[in-house]
């Protein structure tokens, strides 16, 4: 499995800033990913963060919106920029541990609670 | 695209019992993997069991196994001799073997141990 931190753990900010969340891994992971979690909602993929390369978005996300640095193996920052009400939800980092030749696991960290009034 | 599907919004059960949680899939890959991560109210996502499909045997973690029906395209997760630490947010995923490996998930069931 792998240890996955996350800064901060909560914040409320207002409207029209941004917050840039970190995720810390302790062990050197290929592949990382953003998702959010909107109020009493599942969990949705906002892009994925390899190292070295570009973030890919999925549909509905943009880098404007929802920048996103991966400077080395074990850590990445995901930013939510001019935020609005509707930007509230909880944001969860993950990482991918391959296990040999099977299965792909993600392990998430504990989570960023974000409030924009 | 693959799908997700818990029917089950909402569980509760005796301590000491026996649930099953249900979840069902949609997808035409052969090759996949699917999961079930439960969330305590503290939020933290954490893996409770996973299932190769191209293993025929069920998955088991100590209390907690599951019934993977491939050709019904279904994965249940039995949780035995319930505690009330189980009480929480479970979720059903599925990653295909290919592509970007990303995580679909269900909608989730609430599962809440009664005492």
């Amino acid at each position: 499995s792998a240890v996955i931190s996350q800064k901060p753990s909560r914040d409320i900010c207002q409207r029209g800033t941004s917050l840039t969340i970190q995720c810390q891994v302790d062990s050197q992971v290929t592949m990382m990913f953003w998702y959010r979690q909107q109020p009493g909602q599942s969990l949705t993929l906002i892009a994925t963060a390899n190292q070295g390369s570009e973030a890919t978005y999925e549909s509905g996300f943009v880098i404007d919106k929802f920048p996103i640095s991966r400077p080395n193996l074990t850590f990445s920052t995901l930013t939510v920029s001019n935020m609005s009400p509707e930007d509230s939800s909880i944001y969860l980092c993950s990482v991918e541990v391959i296990a040999g030749r099977s299965t792909d696991t993600q392990y998430f960290g504990p989570g960023t609670r974000l409030t924009v009034l | 695209a693959q799908t997700v599907t818990q029917s089950q919004p909402e569980m509760s059960v005796q301590e000491a019992e026996t649930v099953t949680l249900s979840c069902t899939y949609d997808t035409s890959e052969n090759n996949y993997y699917l999961f079930w991560y439960k969330q305590p109210p503290s939020r933290q996502m954490i893996l409770v069991i996973r299932q190769e499909a191209y293993k025929q045997q069920n998955a088991t973690e100590n209390r907690f196994s599951v019934n993977f029906q491939k050709a019904a395209k279904s994965f249940s997760l039995k949780i035995s001799d319930s505690q009330l630490g189980d009480t929480a947010m479970y979720f059903c995923a599925f990653t295909s073997n290919f592509g970007n490996e990303k995580l679909t998930f269900g909608t989730g069931t609430r599962l809440t141990i009664i005492p």
